[in-house]
């Protein structure tokens, strides 16, 4: 069982917006702006869409942003394409012995 | 730009020693700003943050609860590179292991290519 809560599953079509939730506690997505947001391709390495909450790495879209409120952290994709199906995994800083958790990830289907 | 090049065996006998390195390039295993770190991904455990190293005036290691009493994640300055040890390895040990650059407070900006490490006699 993740640390860190996220549907197994989501979907839109072709142009639409889509958001996913990661719903953690007081201890960690609630204490700090450390939350960060993975998409995987099948047999491919986890690549970092977002990172401290709104943060986006060189060369990802502004297609995709993120956002947190109390202990739930979310991503929206907007504008959905075909190339945005794959999983999605958040993860957080915890400032503890665990330092960092994920979540169990979300398959995005465009439809 | 940062690449990170895993080696390493694919298969451990249980209760051996699992061994990786991850060669880096593009950047320094002593930069002061960011972490070397291990993930591994399986199908149960999901993904699964390992440990890390990371340099301010020393070496620094943290890790994580569960694996804390098996593992060493270790710098090589003269050759910028970083390893992996983990001790007494079991078959849910099983997984694919990465290494990872990454920002202090997570945020994993650069990943290795991957190694299916598979514990079985």
């Amino acid at each position: 069982q993740s640390a860190l809560t996220q549907p197994p599953s989501a979907s839109g079509s072709p142009g639409q917006s889509v958001t996913i939730s990661c719903t953690g506690t007081s201890s960690d997505v609630g204490a700090y702006d450390a939350v960060s947001w993975y998409q995987q391709h099948p047999g491919k390495a986890p690549k970092l869409m977002i990172y401290e909450v709104i943060k986006r790495p060189s060369g990802v879209p502004d297609r995709f942003s993120g956002s947190k409120s109390g202990n739930t952290a979310s991503l929206t994709v907007s504008g959905l394409q075909g190339e945005d199906e794959a999983d999605y995994y958040c993860s957080s800083y915890t400032g503890s012995n665990t330092f960092l958790v994920f979540g169990g990830g979300t398959k995005l289907t465009v439809l | 730009q940062v690449q990170l090049r895993q080696s390493g065996p694919g298969l451990v006998q249980p209760s051996q020693t699992l061994s990786l390195t991850c060669a880096i390039s593009g950047d320094s295993v002593s930069t002061t700003s960011t972490a070397w770190n291990w993930v591994r991904q399986s199908p149960s455990r999901g993904l699964e943050w390992l440990g890390r190293t990371h340099y301010k005036s020393n070496f620094y290691h943290d890790y994580a609860i569960s694996v804390k009493s098996r593992i060493t994640v270790s710098p090589d300055t003269s050759k910028n590179q970083f390893s992996l040890q983990l001790n007494s390895v079991t078959p849910e040990d099983t997984a694919v292991y990465y290494c990872t650059r990454g920002y202090l407070q997570g945020g994993f900006d650069s990943w290795g290519q991957g190694t299916l490490v598979t514990v079985s006699s």
